[in-house]
């Protein structure tokens, strides 16, 4: 079976703009999590999905934003770029909507310039 | 909320030299997690605990959680350079229907050949 992927694997953009991140999850595998990255810190949870409903949302602006489509993969839109937002974004699935069996993918490197 | 402290921040050994990292929370800990990451990859699983006094093992990598289930330590006998990389420890932090990962910063291990 394939793992968790995301794409694309490295992205680079300008401040103002806005970008789509992309992560399919394991086949059977129906919640999928967002975190992000910050160079020298652990993740910070963003979104969680399940069953196409968002189950839970971190403390993150409004200009983040989610979705889950019927196949439960996942699409997590940042608008409006900051310097900030630099960082390796990471998508999680499971069977569930608990944390057992929390699978990552390789992540996402966000770059804004 | 919930924060995790690991120590030490960063830690670098011979090879076949024994070590431990050590994961704090301020508060009760209810599901602890133990992960290795790759410099700028995704998260590896490593494991799961969830009782008090706990301990598990794996290949040369143990993890316990303390009996008051605030504390745990990841012990690598024998360490090898494939051992190098990020360890993160996570906390289960449910809210209200999602269940989300609290994340230390991580202890960066080096394995010196």
């Amino acid at each position: 079976d394939a793992g968790v992927t995301q794409s694309p694997t490295h992205l680079i953009k300008t401040r103002g703009q806005q970008v789509t991140l992309r992560c399919s999850p394991i086949s059977g595998h129906k919640s999928v999590s967002w975190y992000q990255q910050v160079l020298g810190q652990g993740p910070q949870f963003i979104f969680q999905y399940y069953e196409k409903e968002e189950r839970g949302r971190g403390n993150f602006p409004d200009r983040f934003s989610a979705r889950q489509f019927p196949n439960y993969s996942s699409e997590l839109n940042v608008n409006a770029l900051l310097l900030g937002d630099s960082a390796l974004y990471l998508c999680a699935s499971s069977r569930t909507v608990a944390n057992y069996g929390y699978t990552f993918g390789s992540g996402t490197r966000l770059t804004v310039v | 909320s919930q924060e995790l402290e690991q120590s030490p921040q960063s830690l670098i050994v011979q090879e076949g030299k024994n070590l431990t990292i050590n994961c704090t929370s301020s508060k009760t800990l209810y599901g602890l997690y133990w992960y290795k990451q790759k410099y700028g990859e995704g998260l590896i699983f490593l494991m799961m605990l969830q009782k008090g006094g706990e301990e598990k093992s794996h290949e040369k990598i143990t993890a316990k959680l303390d009996e008051k289930k605030q504390q745990s330590s990841l012990h690598i006998t024998a360490s090898q350079p494939s051992h190098a990389g990020i360890y993160l420890c996570g906390a289960d932090n449910h809210g209200a229907g999602s269940y989300q990962l609290t994340f230390g910063k991580g202890t960066k291990l080096s394995v010196i050949p």
